[in-house]
């Protein structure tokens, strides 16, 4: 099945300035990346997703960037806020619309 | 906005009972899944479902068992609860392929 890697495990940025957070994925026929964001006490929620055709996509201050070849995709996250602590999974599927997810970095923007 | 509902967000068994978390979503989705979430491992797929009556085993299904009679409810059995199953239980719903899942808040199961 799919292995999805996720680094790092826990990422300490001071406010204002970028994060960046990496997922490797193992199966080439891959072609859905999201992105899930949870804070404590909630369950995890849908923040950004790209698929295959698509080399990079925007929201706001979140992007995500894939690279098909390396079978890897990175979330960016620039002008970091301290709304924006919380637990971040990537995950990736093919088209049989299960999900296998990253470990999870914990995400802690210091003021 | 969809809404994935776990009847439950604290539960504490004991060793050996039975076990039942319910989830309930509202949107008419047709795939439906139970993830069990531990701290460095991330969320393990435990069983899903993509129909009435229909389910299929993920990564851990072993001591796990899950029903789902209507569209709507899917439930998680732990057959014989056991202190290793003690972890936070997480239900998502999703229309299609290739959408992103809906979760619900979360059950945090401790089992004595």
């Amino acid at each position: 099945g799919e292995n999805v890697e996720q680094h790092p495990s826990t990422l300490s940025v001071q406010e204002g300035d970028s994060a960046v957070i990496k997922c490797t994925y193992s199966d080439s026929a891959s072609n859905y990346f999201p992105w899930y964001k949870q804070e404590l006490g909630k369950g995890p929620q849908l923040i950004i997703d790209i698929r295959s055709n698509v080399g990079e996509k925007k929201d706001q201050r979140i992007a995500v960037t894939l690279n098909k070849t390396a079978k890897h995709f990175s979330l960016h996250i620039t002008e970091t806020q301290p709304e924006d602590s919380a637990v971040y999974f990537c995950a990736a599927s093919r088209s049989d619309y299960k999900l296998s997810f990253g470990a999870g970095t914990t995400v802690t923007v210091r003021a | 906005d969809v809404k994935v509902t776990q009847s439950s967000r604290y539960l504490v068994k004991r060793t050996g009972e039975k076990v039942f978390l319910e989830c309930v979503q509202d949107m008419d989705h047709e795939n439906m899944f139970w993830y069990r979430q531990d701290p460095g491992l991330g969320l393990r797929l435990i069983y899903f479902s993509y129909d009435v009556k229909m389910k299929e085993k993920g990564d851990i299904p072993e001591g796990y068992s899950v029903s789902r009679e209507k569209k709507e409810r899917f439930s998680l059995i732990l057959e014989s609860a056991s202190t290793n199953q003690t972890s936070m239980y997480l239900c998502a719903s999703t229309p299609g392929t290739s959408y992103g899942y809906t979760f619900g808040s979360g059950t945090r199961l401790t089992v004595v």
